[in-house]
């Protein structure tokens, strides 16, 4: 079985421009999340979807922020535009059910730099 | 608010035991998870307390004690494959379940 899968594993970008990163989450799964780190930060909660509909986007950090999930199976993450202190790690999590055991399954992130 | 304390820096020689441990402050409390993060890998699931005690897969073991605020992960036969970091995490009061808050991890360094 395929675990979540995340691409770009790695973006570079000048600041001001647009990155777009995406998530297939594991097949079946209807939870998805978003999480980023910051260098030498926490791992830090951004949003949550159930299907396609949002269930908590209490992480989002501003409106520069965009994440969507059509139909309910992959997602996307639009940072548009972007700016230097939007750098770090964004993890995409998946879990089959609402996280009651606490066990979610990550990718491997996709890392962004912006200059 | 929630916070997370764990220590930064943890080294351990092969074969030995090793405790992570994680004191939380929160208002409401709905377990603790335990994480595990290669260096560039994905973070992966360890365990999960809800209830005081001690929880043991295999090699790794965590305890809760709700009254202290506190947990541990316990890695006992250390193996070089064992050097991550390690984190622990609460669920956010007033997320939803699945919105964790992570503390900044404990990097375990296991010399041979």
């Amino acid at each position: 079985e395929a675990g979540v899968t995340q691409f770009p594993s790695h973006s570079v970008i000048e600041k001001g421009q647009t990155v777009t990163l995406r998530c297939d989450p594991i097949s079946g799964h209807d939870n998805l999340y978003w999480y980023r780190r910051v260098m030498g930060k926490e791992i830090k909660f951004l949003l949550h979807f159930v299907k396609e509909s949002k269930q908590d986007e209490s992480g989002m950090p501003n409106n520069r922020f965009l994440a969507e999930r059509t139909g309910g199976t992959y997602s996307t993450l639009k940072v548009q535009p972007a700016e230097l202190e939007d750098s770090g790690v964004y993890f995409c999590a998946s879990s089959q059910d609402r996280g009651n055991t606490g066990e979610l399954f990550f990718g491997e992130g996709s890392r962004l730099t912006v200059l | 608010g929630q916070s997370l304390e764990q220590p930064s820096e943890v080294t351990a020689v092969e074969g030995a035991i090793v405790q992570i441990n994680c004191t939380y402050q929160t208002s409401g409390f709905y377990g603790l998870s335990w994480y595990q993060q290669h260096d560039g890998g994905a973070p992966t699931f360890l365990s999960y307390n809800a209830l005081d005690g001690l929880e043991e897969t295999g090699r790794f073991s965590s305890f809760l004690s709700r009254s202290d605020s506190y947990g541990y992960l316990l890695l006992q036969e250390l193996q070089m494959k064992d050097s991550a970091s390690y984190f622990c995490a609460v669920r956010a009061v007033g997320g939803s379940q699945g919105n964790l808050i992570f503390g900044k991890g404990t990097k375990l360094s296991v010399k041979p």
